[in-house]
Formats: structure tokens, sequence, C-alpha cells
């Protein structure tokens, strides 16, 4: 399977946990953009990384949320704490080149917080 | 105003129509636009890309920008069920950032046999 690789598909965390989305990019490509889509919205970017690197950080709401991409392993989006409101699809893409609006979608990871 | 606004349909349609999808936008800043297809429960699937104003052609699909107007159409030949989905308008290039896609809220689709 040569597409974006994104576990698990779906989590369920109790209210204060944390939560770890893991994104693993397509053969070839190194750069990584986390979004998030809410119930009946559309969906919004949250962060652009490049291996090792936070390039883009604009859509990250400012506590809780964090994101990495090491030089070795998966790009994993961190939500600490988490609330209801965080429940929502999110979706990692990747693209071959640097900033790149030719993005390639994972299958998203389905976050519920009960 | 949002920046990208996009009719939710959802749009029912006999198979073999064409069918037109649009959004429209407020920032004038956006050079590039994306057309995506998401059926239920899975990730967004690239169908198109364009750079500016013009139209694309790719199979049944097409895809126009018009700039004047800040307006994008996907439109779609001899529609089949298996077209049914949900279409996703993407926009990006403000300050020069082409990777942060600004979406629609993505139109519903359903062919009929």
């Amino acid at each position: 399977n040569a597409g974006v690789m994104q576990n698990p598909r779906h989590l369920v965390r109790r209210r204060g946990q944390e939560a770890r989305l893991r994104c693993s990019p397509m053969k070839g490509h190194s750069h990584v953009y986390w979004y998030r889509q809410l119930p009946e919205e559309g969906l919004k970017f949250m962060v652009y990384l490049q291996k090792e690197n936070i390039i883009d950080e604009s859509g990250m709401p400012k506590e809780r949320f964090s994101a990495e991409f090491p030089k070795e392993g998966p790009s994993i989006l961190r939500i600490q704490q988490v609330v209801r409101g965080d429940s929502a699809a999110y979706f990692c893409a990747s693209s071959l080149l640097t900033d790149s609006y030719e993005q390639y979608f994972g299958p998203g990871t389905r976050l519920t917080v009960t | 105003q949002k920046e990208v606004e996009q009719d939710p349909g959802p749009l029912s349609v006999p198979e073999g129509a064409i069918v037109s999808l649009n959004c429209t936008y407020s920032n004038s800043a956006f050079q590039y636009f994306m057309w995506y297809r998401q059926y239920s429960r899975k990730g967004p699937e690239l169908l198109m890309y364009t750079y500016s104003s013009g139209n694309k052609e790719d199979g049944r699909f097409t895809a126009q920008v018009d700039k004047s107007s800040k307006y994008i159409s996907l439109f779609i030949r001899d529609s089949q069920p298996s077209d049914s989905a949900t279409y996703l308008c993407a926009m990006s290039g403000v300050g020069g950032s082409q990777g942060n896609l600004i979406f629609g809220k993505g139109t519903k689709l359903s062919v009929k046999p």
C-alpha cells in the first residue's frame, strides 16, 4: 500500500485523556499536513510539517495540541486533556513537493471523546 | 462572509446527466484551485487542480476557474452511480503558501441509476 496511512482509524478517549494520532506519508513524500473535519464543517488546516520541522502551524489551537514529524517514523498529532469538542475526523495529507497544493489524503482517524 | 462558499446540496441527478458543482470565494489572493471527492467515511481524493483562471479537462471531468468573478466550477459528464460522493473545492496561495488549503464544506451528490 503506497498511500498515506493513518492509525488508529477510530479512537475513543475519555475527557482529560491524551490522544495520539499517527500518519505515515506516501512513499517518497517528506511533507505532511494535518486537517480537522468537525461534524457539518469543512476540512480545516491545522499544521504543515517537514521532517524535524514545523513549517506552518497557523491552524493549530494554541493549547493542548502539538505535532511532530521526526527524522524516523510517522508524524504524530497529539491532543492533551481532550474535551468533547475535540471529537472530529483528523486527516493527514502528504505531498512530494515543498508547500504544495497537490496533497494526497489518508483515510482519517475518527476521534470520539466521551 | 466565509472565505469559500459551497452549496451543501444534496444534489440528486439521474445517471447520464451532466453535473455542475460550484464554489465562490472572497479572497482574491487565491491562486490554486482543487477539487476533491470524498466517499462516506473515507479520506478526500484529489480529482483535479488548476492554477489561476481557465479550464482543465480530464476524462469526464472539467474544472473551470473564473478569477474575475471569484467562481470555480466542476462539471461531470455522463454521470455514473459511482460518482455519488461529497465533492469538496479547495483553494490556496494566500501569503505565498500553497499548502495551506482552504476548503468549502462540500456538496453531496447522488447519481441515481
